[in-house]
Order: structure tokens, then C-alpha cells, then sequence
């Protein structure tokens, strides 16, 4: 069984701060992890994914996210935010099958 | 590429009538399709599978009677949500599967229902 942890439903950083956006994962075979953004009243768009290649992943808009397995995490950061950065962030965990598993989601809030 | 689209993305509808949701994948053949639900300031809670051909696998506490999933073609499914009340109220996202990316899900712009 597959689930997803996202510590933290609201992070506020200013413009111009290192965006953490944190992400936990459990599966029972080897994961493919993704993180979407939503703006409001849209549907998602994928950031980035791992697929089991490249541990660092980077993503659109100057995302990024790191896989450690021994940790078992998958947090989204950024160096820099920008105030088009502010919406909804989920980690979803797909464990072999195409059934995605979300987390509750991470509000990033954007001052500047 | 891996374009998904949805309509309507509003709509408004009376209580006891019955509306249905478009979703087509635009440039690739959707091998699975999938149907959630969103509430305000909350998680998408996945409410049915479907494969084009097949009848759709529903989440437990989803009324498949309710929630109709037709997956008729490899761009097309279609929700129809029957007898709306008011609680049906809610953002309806789909999503697809099959462009060439294993597990990646390609979502639509969602659809908003307001029943009153």
C-alpha cells in the first residue's frame, strides 16, 4: 500500500525566500513521486516526477525535489520565491500501478 | 502534448436533474481515465477507474448509481451525475493515463457544479 505526507497545510515564505515544501512517502515497492501545482479553479499541472532515474529532479518554474529513499521523502524546493508562486502544492505516489495516492496539499503563501 | 480537456467547466443545475461532464484526451489515446472530487481547500478524492471498454471501478462509498462513468472511446469519458442534490455540489477533475509516460496522470481543467 502506497501513502503520501505533507507536513505543513500552510507555508508562507516572502518573495525572493528558499521555498520547502515537505513530502513524505510510504510504499511497499519502489515509488514514482510526483508533485502538482493548482491554482485556483484549475485543474493540476505536474512540477516534476521521479521515475526511478536521477535522484535530483528538476521541475518548471525552477522547481526542484530530491528523492532519499533512506528517509523516505520527496520534498519540493525552491531557491527564490516569486508571488506567481502562491497555490496549492501535492505529492502523490503512484506504487506500480496508474492509481495516483495525493497528499492533502501544502498552501504556499507568497509576501512580498 | 498530453492535452486533457473537460466540459463544461461550469455549470449550474437544478436539484433532482441529472448532468453529465465531458472528458477527452485532445492529442493521445487514454488507456485509463480517472474521475475525482475535489471539496473546497481540500484534497482530490479519486472516485472512479475507468478503461475504455469496461465498465469503471468505483472507490468504496461512491454510488455507482449516482456517479455514471461511461469510457466509450480512447479520447472520450464521460460522468453523469443523476438526481443532483445539492451535496453533489463540488469541483469534478479527470484525468488520463496512456501517453507514453508509465503512471503519469494528465489532468483536465476541472468542472465546477453548483446544484440548487
Amino acid at each position: 500500500a502506497q501513502s503520501v505526507t505533507q507536513l505543513g497545510s500552510h507555508v508562507s515564505v516572502s518573495e525572493g525566500a528558499l521555498v520547502l515544501l515537505r513530502c513524505n512517502y510510504s510504499s511497499s515497492v519502489p515509488p514514482y513521486l510526483f508533485w502538482y501545482v493548482q491554482y485556483p479553479n484549475q485543474g493540476l499541472q505536474l512540477l516534476l516526477k521521479y521515475t526511478s532515474a536521477a535522484t535530483l529532479v528538476k521541475g518548471i518554474n525552477g522547481f526542484e525535489a530530491e528523492f532519499k529513499k533512506s528517509e523516505t521523502s520527496f520534498h519540493l524546493t525552491k531557491p527564490s520565491a516569486h508571488m506567481s508562486d502562491a497555490a496549492e502544492y501535492f505529492c502523490a505516489v503512484s506504487g506500480g500501478t496508474d492509481k495516483l495516492i495525493f497528499g492533502t496539499g501544502t498552501r504556499l503563501q507568497v509576501f512580498p | 502534448g498530453a492535452v486533457v480537456s473537460q466540459h463544461p467547466s461550469w455549470v449550474i443545475c437544478k436539484s433532482g436533474t441529472s448532468v453529465k461532464i465531458e472528458c477527452r484526451s485532445l492529442d493521445f489515446q487514454a488507456t485509463t481515465m480517472f474521475w475525482y472530487r475535489q471539496f473546497p481547500k481540500q484534497s482530490l478524492m479519486l472516485m472512479a477507474t475507468s478503461n475504455e471498454g469496461s465498465k469503471a471501478t468505483y472507490e468504496q462509498g461512491v454510488e455507482k448509481d449516482k456517479f455514471l462513468i461511461n469510457h466509450a472511446s480512447l479520447t472520450l469519458s464521460t460522468l453523469t451525475v443523476t438526481s443532483a442534490h445539492p451535496e453533489d455540489s463540488s469541483f469534478y477533475i479527470c484525468s488520463a493515463t496512456g501517453a507514453g509516460v508509465p503512471y503519469e496522470q494528465y489532468f483536465g481543467p476541472g468542472t465546477r457544479l453548483t446544484v440548487t
